[in-house]
């Protein structure tokens, strides 16, 4: 597609629920990243996601959160017993290979717990 | 943790004026980009400066870059009333170009 795509773009879900949060990055993008982002907060990094390698978990702020990408393309975040602190925009973005490239965001998807 | 921060955290400014935003670091960089948010949402990235740049354009946009300081400036000359909005700088220093951004700072231009 031309941009990077996120579904839902908005999501509510009760606490202590399972959610899971879908990017759907730019072809021949090979790196993913996932960041947070809190009310009137900068961005919080999460995953990031490059080819074939390892991904690079540690800004992961819990077990409760996970995240893969098949076939080095659409990735999934999975946030399981959501917590209201939980609450945020996640922002999902890729980037060509190579040096001196900005991210491409996509649109983010808000989430609520309750 | 933070590695950019932005300064100032908020400013406001009538339609044609210029506009300065201020972003400081703590460790070396690969580069340092600026990105621009509206009403909380994706991110478009501006432009990017690599550290051994000093000084970049692009259209109304210019960057400075100070290593010695760990600093950048962002101007926006002419501002118009749609570029309103949060402003990130974000910088890299690993293989993995994995950005660490700022609070942002929020323009408001008034028309």
């Amino acid at each position: 597609g031309a941009g990077v795509s996120q579904s839902p773009s908005n999501k509510v879900t009760e606490k202590g629920k399972d959610v899971e949060l879908r990017c759907d990055p730019i072809s021949g993008h090979t790196a993913l990243y996932w960041y947070r982002q809190s009310l009137g907060q900068g961005l919080e990094f999460l995953i990031y996601f490059q080819g074939n390698s390892a991904p690079d978990k540690s800004g992961l702020p819990s077990d409760r959160f996970s995240a893969e990408r098949t076939g080095g393309s659409v990735s999934t975040l999975t946030i399981q017993r959501t917590q209201q602190e939980d609450s945020a925009v996640y922002l999902c973005a890729s980037r060509p290979p190579g040096q001196g490239h900005g991210y491409t965001f996509g649109s983010g998807t808000r989430l609520t717990v309750v | 943790s933070q590695q950019g921060e932005e300064d100032p955290q908020a400013l406001s400014i009538q339609e044609g004026e210029n506009a300065t935003m201020n972003c400081s670091y703590k460790t070396s960089i690969n580069n340092l980009q600026w990105y621009r948010q509206n009403s909380g949402r994706g991110l478009v990235h501006l432009i990017l400066i690599r550290s051994n740049e000093r000084e970049k354009h692009s259209g109304r946009l210019r960057v400075t870059l100070d290593t010695s300081k760990k600093s950048s400036s962002l101007l926006i000359t002419a501002s118009r009333a749609a570029d309103t909005a949060s402003y990130f700088c974000a910088t890299d220093a690993g293989s993995n170009y994995k950005l660490t951004f700022g609070k942002g700072t929020l323009l408001t231009v008034n028309p």
